[in-house]
């Protein structure tokens, strides 16, 4: 049971190139969510899924599009990238079966655009 | 505005010295308040869910308190192996999917 696995672990961009950054869980999660996080900052969230099918905007979520493929999976794209979305990104799940939800992150990706 | 604000920035503690870490919200209705632990280079590990005022959780040297405005986490005689960043989070009522972070507390403890 790997939990929330994401990939790439680091990467490197020049400004305008694209990418996108891969998440999945195998715990049968409803609801997933995709951060960044920048010092001084705290986590702010760009996007979440609450179920398969649906994805909402966060606090952050300009120059950024996300994919819910399916229960398990969770993209998020960067279409042209910027040196100011250098940054930490974490993906995390959570289960969505009561009002409150525990979210379970995984390992990152760290993203630096030159 | 939704807010979560974090005490101390960062703390340096003695192995065995106890002390507790702040955690002050402002939100409009409060569904739950977490705490997370984070090391360097590696994504928040989930530690507690406090639900209302009044109720405490404890996980081994640490316990988290919650009222109506803030949180605290104790840490109980602490080890080196306590150091880490620790995050506190709240999601609110009035926007269910939206969770607010705090930007932590550095916690250092000195063997």
């Amino acid at each position: 049971n790997a939990g929330v696995t994401q990939t790439p672990k680091f990467q490197v961009l020049k400004t305008g190139q694209s990418m996108t950054l891969q998440c999945a869980q195998d715990m049968n999660h409803n609801s997933m969510y995709w951060y960044r996080q920048d010092p001084g900052m705290g986590l702010r969230l760009i996007y979440y899924s609450a179920s398969e099918g649906t994805t909402d905007k966060g606090e952050v979520p300009n120059g950024y599009n996300v994919s819910r493929l399916n229960k398990r999976e969770f993209s998020l794209r960067l279409e042209s990238a910027a040196p100011s979305q250098t940054s930490v990104y974490f993906c995390a799940s959570s289960p969505r079966e009561l009002a409150v939800e525990t979210q379970y992150f995984g390992p990152g990706t760290r993203l630096l655009v030159l | 505005e939704d807010q979560v604000t974090q005490s101390p920035e960062a703390l340096r503690l003695q192995e065995g010295e106890s002390s507790s870490l702040n955690c002050s919200y402002t939100v409009s209705g409060l569904r739950g308040l977490f705490w997370y632990r984070q090391d360097p280079g590696k994504g928040p590990e989930f530690l507690f869910t406090l639900y209302s005022a009044g109720e405490e959780k404890e996980k081994e040297r640490l316990k988290a308190t919650l009222t109506k405005k803030e949180s605290f986490l104790h840490i109980t005689a602490p080890k080196p192996e306590d150091s880490a960043t620790y995050l506190c989070a709240v999601q609110a009522a009035k926007t269910g999917n939206q969770f607010y972070f705090g930007t932590g507390t550095s916690l250092t403890v000195i063997p």
